[in-house]
């Protein structure tokens, strides 16, 4: 157990549709990650927070977004629904030092779109 | 940004050595070495991480030559449950704004 808490595990919806993916990092991580996985890719970087604040940006939709609350806690939204955006969506959390910094995954949320 | 690029693929047998070279020819002085471990449909678990010379823990070594233009992950003795997807990351320490990558799958045979 990765200490990161992923919800719900698994979403079925319809195109067109919107859901929102929640992730609790680690007590004490202030940093969160989203990552998309789509079926046998890499993961690809959406976005981080920071302590409540957008820290980095990657390949994040514009019909995709997200936010982190002042428990830390993270929520991805994701609008819109097209096919392709079925995947599994990671979250993780990490303490950003300098050294030696390890982000601990979720157990993903598994997102069909039918 | 540096740039990895490490093997698709690799095969190896119960009990043999593993290493997985990756090469990153970009990296920038404040740059760690990274590795992760990815089941399917888990999430990827850090392996270890280094920035010179050898790193060693519990499940793996990390080698880095004195130029840092590339690394190895060696897995000694691997079994079945070592097949995985491997991924090597290099960025500042909590740079994980990178991604992935494809990563090497790795499968070990009885």
């Amino acid at each position: 157990d990765s200490g990161v808490t992923q919800t719900p595990k698994h979403l079925i919806t319809a195109t067109g549709q919107r859901v929102t993916l929640r992730c609790s990092p680690r007590s004490g991580d202030l940093s969160v990650y989203w990552y998309q996985q789509s079926l046998d890719q890499g993961l690809q970087f959406l976005i981080q927070y920071y302590n409540g604040e957008e820290r980095a940006k990657g390949n994040i939709l514009e019909r995709f977004s997200a936010q982190q609350f002042p428990d830390l806690h993270s929520e991805l939204n994701l609008s819109s629904l097209e096919l392709g955006d079925s995947a599994l969506y990671f979250c993780a959390s990490s303490v950003v030092r300098e050294e030696n910094t390890e982000a601990f995954f979720g157990q993903g949320t598994r997102l069909t779109v039918v | 940004l540096a740039k990895t690029t490490q093997p698709i693929s690799m095969d190896s047998y119960e009990g043999q050595e593993v290493n997985i070279t990756c090469s990153h020819n970009n990296i920038a002085t404040n740059d760690y070495i990274t590795w992760y471990q990815q089941f399917p449909s888990q999430g990827p678990r850090f392996i270890i991480q280094g920035y010179k010379t050898k790193v060693t823990n519990e499940v793996a070594s990390l080698f880095i030559p004195a130029d840092r233009k590339s690394s190895t992950l060696s897995l000694p003795r691997v079994s079945l449950s070592d097949t995985a997807v491997y991924y090597c990351l290099v960025g500042d320490g909590g740079d994980y704004k990178l991604s992935f990558g494809a990563g090497t799958t790795v499968t070990v045979r009885a």
